[in-house]
């Protein structure tokens, strides 16, 4: 597609279980960043891709928390063992390299019960 | 203290009118983004900034790096501009990109 594919759009889980996001960047994009917007709350950055790797870990809130890319295009986000302090929407964006204008995907609704 | 701060929170403006939104930061940067999020809908980004002036259509953003200052300006607004506007600025030495809480804007007809 021409944007950023983000799926589920929405998902909703039981506390306790793991859950995964998908984000398809647009082709090309090497720098690839997860974002978080919890209700009521700015946007929180998680953490960002160069190509595969993923220099600076530390905005991951917990150890639950993991995300990999690879073939440096699409990247997933896991949560394990969700909370409800996890609900968010969690956004995904990507960009041509580090630094340039970055585009977002519509988003993953995540709501925890 | 945020690493951002913007000012306004909130801005009621009539139809026509020259917007300004600020934002200042503590940190050395590298990028500084100004994104749009609309009520309900996604966020786009609008511009990424590392020195000077940038103009798309009706929107300006400028950033003065020594004094560590940006605006956004919005020229003949519309209630389309209605919308949160975030500044978002990427540290410089490091990979930690800090957000500003947003400036609700409304446009009215």
């Amino acid at each position: 597609g021409a944007g950023v594919s983000q799926s589920p759009s929405n998902k909703v889980t039981e506390k306790g279980k793991d859950v995964e996001l998908r984000c398809d960047p647009i082709s090309g994009h090497t720098a690839l960043y997860w974002y978080r917007q919890s209700l009521g709350q700015g946007l929180e950055f998680l953490i960002y891709f160069q190509g595969n790797s993923a220099p600076d870990k530390s905005g991951l809130p917990s150890d639950r928390f993991s995300a990999e890319r690879t073939g440096g295009s699409v990247s997933t986000l896991t949560i394990q063992r969700t909370q409800q302090e996890d609900s968010a929407v969690y956004l995904c964006a990507s960009s041509l390299g580090l630094g340039t204008g970055a585009f977002f995907g519509q988003g993953t609704r995540l709501t925890v019960v | 203290k945020n690493e951002v701060e913007q000012s306004p929170q909130n801005l009621t403006a009539q139809e026509g009118e020259f917007i300004t939104i600020n934002c200042s930061y503590s940190v050395g940067i590298s990028a500084l983004h100004w994104l749009q999020q609309h009520p309900g809908g996604g966020i786009v980004s609008l511009f990424m900034l590392s020195s000077g002036k940038k103009k798309h259509g009706r929107l300006i953003a400028t950033i003065n790096i020594q004094e560590k200052h940006s605006s956004l300006h919005i020229t003949a607004s519309h209630p389309r501009d209605s919308a949160v506007y975030i500044c978002a600025v990427k540290e410089g030495t490091g990979n930690q990109f800090y957000f500003g809480t947003g400036t609700s804007l409304t446009v009215i007809p």
